[in-house]
């Protein structure tokens, strides 16, 4: 039981390139989300999905795009990579009460 | 918006002694709050959640209460060590989110336990 899986763990990127942040659970829940975390700011919610086929905004969602085919995966891409989308991705994921993280992708964009 | 402080910013202590951090926030109509660590480059880890209806949750030498009128949480580490050194999340679920089971967060309490 893996519980929240991300891939990859570190990436760098150039401005303009675009990339997919892999995140998957094996804990059969339906909600899974996406934050992003920086120095000084606190984790912040870009994007949600309530369940397979379903998916919406969060605070930050400019220059991300998600989608939800199955219950295990949840995907993040990023359309073109800018210096501001540097920073530490969360895949996250509940069944209603505790919320579970996964390990993080480091993202720089140069 | 739900706005979730926590004080201090950062905590340095010797090994051996209580601490207690603090969390507040600005909704009182919430659902849970969970406390969480994280060390330097890694993810969070879930360290305890209270639900609204409840006071506190224990768990080894961590306590937390939370007292939802005034919209505080307190997280108490009893007996500190060296490898309690880490930061600590305080993040809130709102009852009526429309962002689903979203959580706010707080900037986080960086602990340093001296030996």
């Amino acid at each position: 039981n893996a519980g929240v899986t991300q891939t990859p763990k570190f990436q760098v990127l150039k401005t303009g390139q675009s990339m997919t942040l892999q995140c998957a659970q094996d804990m059969n829940h339906e909600y899974m989300s996406w934050y992003r975390q920086d120095p000084g700011m606190g984790l912040r919610l870009i994007h949600y999905s309530v369940g397979a086929g379903i998916t919406d905004q969060g605070e930050v969602p400019n220059g991300y795009n998600v989608s939800r085919s199955t219950t295990e995966d949840f995907p993040l891409r990023l359309l073109s990579a800018a210096p501001s989308q540097t920073s530490v991705y969360f895949c996250a994921t509940t069944g209603g009460y505790e919320q579970y993280f996964g390990p993080g992708t480091r993202l720089t964009v140069t | 918006k739900q706005e979730v402080t926590q004080i201090p910013a950062a905590l340095s202590v010797p090994e051996g002694e209580n601490l207690v951090l603090n969390c507040s926030f600005t909704d009182s109509a919430i659902y849970n709050l969970q406390w969480f660590r994280q060390d330097p480059g890694k993810g969070l880890t879930s360290l305890l959640l209270i639900q609204s209806s409840q006071r506190e949750q224990t768990s080894g030498r961590l306590n937390a209460s939370l007292d939802k009128s005034s919209g505080r949480s307190t997280l108490y580490i009893a007996a500190s060590q060296p490898g309690d050194s880490a930061t600590y999340l305080c993040a809130v679920r709102h009852q009526n989110s429309n962002s689903g089971y979203a959580l706010n967060f707080g900037k986080g309490t960086s602990l340093l336990v001296t030996p």
